[in-house]
């Protein structure tokens, strides 16, 4: 499956700023994830969507927001408030009848 | 939540070599996937496998989910195989994944 793109690809921000991520599907995707990675780590859940209009708060919410206006869309912003954004973040969608989860590329973010 | 752990955390190994990658999941599942992370961070499906044995050309892996374990085999490996290993698991009560540490293969030629 090749069908989530995350974008941009790399992105630097300034202390204070917040920063939007993209993360769009055309695979039919009811529910999206997204999942943060800091270096040498695995994989820790944001936010979940199971259906449009509606997200959950994963294990590290705290400091981002998210929406799902469109199914086959859901951003990630980055706020101010969140206190160590330098990561790499990484967007999937689920496949429906296994549970089956494909990410996008990434997007690695730099805080300077 | 569920607990999932990796081992080894790090492994190297000769080109040509063959290898067992272990995943510890600490309550019953309804997913079990592995992925290998490319140098570049992209994350790359290799098993959706929450119960049984399946193969993919050199790679195998099993799991039982009864004793709450999932092996990932590597066989005649390669240079190209070097990355992370990420065993990931959803547990009956939910469909979010959780990941383990990741094993770290590194394959000299």
């Amino acid at each position: 499956d090749g069908g989530i793109t995350q974008s941009p690809k790399y992105l630097f921000r300034k202390e204070g700023q917040n920063v939007t991520l993209s993360c769009e599907q055309n695979l039919n995707h009811d529910a999206m994830y997204w999942y943060r990675q800091d270096p040498g780590q695995g994989l820790r859940l944001i936010y979940y969507s199971q259906i449009v209009n509606d997200f959950q708060k994963g294990d590290i919410a705290e400091g981002y927001s998210v929406s799902r206006e469109k199914k086959e869309s859901f951003p990630l912003t980055v706020t101010s408030a969140q206190k160590n954004p330098t990561a790499f973040y990484l967007c999937a969608g689920r496949r429906a009848n296994t549970g089956e989860l494909f990410f996008g590329e990434g997007s690695r973010l730099t805080v300077l | 939540g569920i607990q999932v752990e990796q081992s080894p955390p790090d492994l190297i190994l000769q080109e040509g070599a063959n290898s067992t990658l272990r995943c510890n999941f600490s309550d019953s599942v309804n997913n079990l996937q592995w992925f290998h992370q490319n140098p570049w961070g992209q994350l790359i499906n290799l098993f959706y496998i929450p119960s049984g044995t399946k193969q993919n050309g050199r790679l195998s892996a099993t799991t039982v989910a009864t004793e709450r374990y999932s092996l990932l085999y590597i066989s005649s490996s390669q240079t190209t195989d070097s990355g992370v290993y990420f065993c990931a698991v959803a547990g009956n009560a939910g469909n979010m994944l959780t990941f383990g540490g990741g094993t770290r293969l590194m394959v000299k030629p």
